[in-house]
């Protein structure tokens, strides 16, 4: 079956710090990959997606990257991070339900930058 | 531009009523409209979608409607339980679009 695997869950990391999250998936090929940002008390966020190696788009112009170096992997990156950087960071694939796209979330992992 | 609101940011009700969330979306026409839970700390989950042709689906103790005239979607759960409570997330979708989720509603389910 079909998983996302986000680490790490937490990082407190010093603001000017770099940042590297990454994404894993299992059980398919090719998947578009997605990543979202959640502020406190705010909806989700689409920051970039991915529809094949090498191939990012972004969403809106900030302070971070994203990198697909494999099939089955993305990476979130900032070379500075500021502490509006802070918030819920979600890594998702496209998956069917019903002859439509859905999406399926990894677990998240929370970054509190200080 | 797209919006996207969802009736209140917190919702609570007495275990075994019926709660209803509301979905009310502008500027697009959604192709489906899909339903999450999100449970704190922890990534969204997909629980139904109802296609644009579709008036009502039910799932279990989940009812959800789509009215394409009124641009909104209600999404019922009946018997509510205390562990129903979670934040719901509604998501118009249109084909060859990015996924565009609503604020959320909180509920809570009081024993």
């Amino acid at each position: 079956s079909q998983t996302i695997h986000q680490w790490p869950a937490t990082l407190v990391q010093p603001v000017g710090s770099p940042l590297s999250l990454e994404c894993t998936v299992e059980g398919t090929s090719n998947p578009n990959l997605y990543w979202y940002r959640q502020a406190a008390g705010r909806g989700l966020q689409l920051l970039f997606y991915s529809v094949g190696i090498g191939q990012i788009s972004s969403e809106v112009p900030q302070n971070l990257s994203a990198s697909r170096p494999q099939d089955r992997q993305f990476i979130l990156s900032s070379k500075k991070l500021l502490l509006s950087d802070s918030g819920f960071y979600l890594c998702a694939m496209d998956r069917v339900w019903e002859a439509k796209n859905i999406q399926y979330f990894g677990a998240g992992t929370r970054l509190s930058v200080l | 531009s797209q919006k996207i609101e969802q009736n209140s940011e917190a919702l609570n009700i007495q275990e075994g009523k019926t709660a209803t969330l509301t979905c009310n979306y502008t500027n697009y026409s959604p192709a489906y409209l899909q339903w999450y839970r999100q449970d704190p700390g922890r990534g969204p989950v997909f629980l139904l979608l109802i296609r644009e042709n579709e008036k009502e689906k039910r799932k279990e103790r989940l009812k959800v409607t789509f009215d394409t005239t009124l641009k909104q979607s209600l999404f019922h759960i009946t018997a509510s339980q205390p562990a129903d409570s979670a934040t719901y997330l509604c998501a118009p979708h249109n084909y060859g679009q990015n996924f565009v989720f609503g604020p959320g509603t909180r509920l809570s389910v009081l024993p």
